[in-house]
């Protein structure tokens, strides 16, 4: 997971608190996500920005708002969390080709209690 | 009906075998298509891209069928590091990727 690098790693929270998750990358993409993955469920789109400036919803977006900082820098923030959020959170780029693939952070663990 | 689908499997098998999974899509419009690999609690990582005319990758061959809407993903001569969960991602079309649920692997001695 060269070149995407996600904070933090671990995280617990109580129900109603907020937090941002934020990622970086330095492979000079234009597209940057954000999934989550639960069991039985895959990964799931939460939000995705195409490139600087623009962010677009996915199919998860609920609960979530997204700032695409500069080129680098994509954060995912939870304002309200639940424990329907539990959950681990990737970040992923893109080169912005549609046949370049994804390359993905370490990912981020969180738990709602 | 889910936009890409996988059986879950696990798919068992010794040492030395060879092994298929397919992974079919709903899009017919579908333009480019994924095989991922990931480990129990690590991210997904590029396994290889999938070309329409079928792409071989040492011990890895993908297939795409379009008529059929599947692609395909052979190993051969199974490795106990084999062992994983195999994802399909397909981009149907800009900057959306949908991912199949996965597929599991274990590879015995």
């Amino acid at each position: 997971n060269a070149g995407v690098t996600q904070t933090p790693k671990f995280q617990v929270l109580k129900t109603g608190q907020s937090m941002t998750l934020q990622c970086a990358q330095d492979m000079n993409h234009n597209s940057m996500y954000w999934y989550r993955q639960d069991p039985g469920m895959g990964l799931r789109l939460i939000y995705y920005s195409a490139s600087e400036g623009t962010t677009d919803k996915g199919e998860v977006p609920n609960g979530y708002n997204v700032s695409r900082l500069n080129k680098r820098e994509f954060s995912l923030r939870l304002e309200s969390a639940a424990p329907s959020q539990t959950s681990v959170y990737f970040c992923a780029i893109r080169f912005t080709l549609t046949d370049s693939p994804l390359h993905f952070g370490n990912g981020t663990r969180l738990t709602v209690t | 009906r889910k936009e890409v689908e996988q059986d879950p499997g696990p798919f068992n098998v010794p040492e030395g075998a060879t092994v298929a999974f397919n992974c079919t899509y709903s899009n017919s419009a579908s333009q480019s298509f994924f095989w991922y690999r990931q480990d129990c609690r690590k991210e997904p990582k590029l396994l290889m891209s999938v070309y329409s005319s079928g792409n071989e990758d040492g011990r890895f061959t993908a297939q795409l069928n379009r008529a059929s809407q599947y692609i395909s993903l052979l190993i051969r001569d199974s490795k106990l590091s084999d062992s994983a969960t195999y994802l399909c991602v397909v981009n149907d079309a800009g900057n959306m990727l949908t991912f199949g649920g996965g597929t599991r692997l274990m590879v015995k001695p």
